[in-house]
């Protein structure tokens, strides 16, 4: 399968734990993004990379959130201190430079308790 | 401020009707505006996407139909199937520089059901 892969597919978490999910973008797509999905709402922008440089952070990502791509190939995102609102489905998608086409994974569903 | 409104938030129709889906958008600079299709369980896939220099475009049973001087656009399902079923999503982005889009706007998300 070449599409945009992510792990874990779910994470249950106890408030304050960290936790890092873990997105494989298609291969030789320069763009990765971040997007989070609550329960009945459009997924909403996070971060996004172009090859390993984080070029936008949305005043979503408290500091508690962090992101990386090294290498510019997969990328990691990281909560720190977890609390009971950062449940969610945390979405990877990539796309080329040039392309206007988002491809999206799966997506980790988040549970802090 | 959300960026682009969606309606109906639910829509049930039957076998062989059409289902529309309407949003509307408040960011001029939008250039770029994809529907996308979501499942339970999996994330959105592309369904079809339109730019702002064309009113209507069409890909088999799906229709998008754009009005730039109202800043809105429709999602049209013809003779809608039960596999249909799935929350619709539309979505906006702009242009930066080197003419590529990037980051999506999304609205709310439609749970359309198409009973048999």
């Amino acid at each position: 399968d070449t599409g945009v892969s992510q792990n874990p597919r779910h994470k249950i978490t106890k408030r304050g734990q960290n936790v890092t999910f873990r997105c494989d973008p298609i291969s030789e797509h320069n763009r990765l993004y971040w997007y989070r999905q609550t329960l009945g709402q459009g997924p909403e922008f996070l971060t996004y990379f172009q090859n390993e440089a984080q070029l936008e952070k949305s005043r979503l990502l408290s500091d508690r959130f962090s992101a990386e791509r090294p290498k510019g190939s997969f990328s990691t995102l990281e909560i720190q201190r977890t609390e009971q609102g950062d449940s969610a489905m945390y979405l990877c998608a990539s796309s080329y430079f040039r392309g206007t086409e988002a491809f999206f994974g799966q997506g980790t569903r988040l549970t802090v308790v | 401020q959300q960026q682009v409104k969606q309606s109906p938030q639910s829509l049930i129709v039957q076998k062989g009707g059409i289902s529309i889906i309407n949003c509307a958008y408040e960011n001029t600079a939008f250039d770029y505006f994809p529907w996308y299709q979501q499942f339970p369980g999996k994330g959105p896939a592309l369904l079809i996407a339109i730019r702002p220099d064309v009113s209507e475009k069409k890909e088999g049973r799906f229709t998008i139909s754009f009005n730039k001087s109202a800043k809105q656009f429709s999602l049209h399902i013809m003779d809608s199937q039960p596999g249909d079923s799935a929350t619709y999503f539309c979505a906006a982005s702009m242009s930066v520089s080197g003419g590529s889009n990037y980051k999506l706007t999304f609205g709310k998300g439609t749970l359309l059901t198409v009973n048999p």
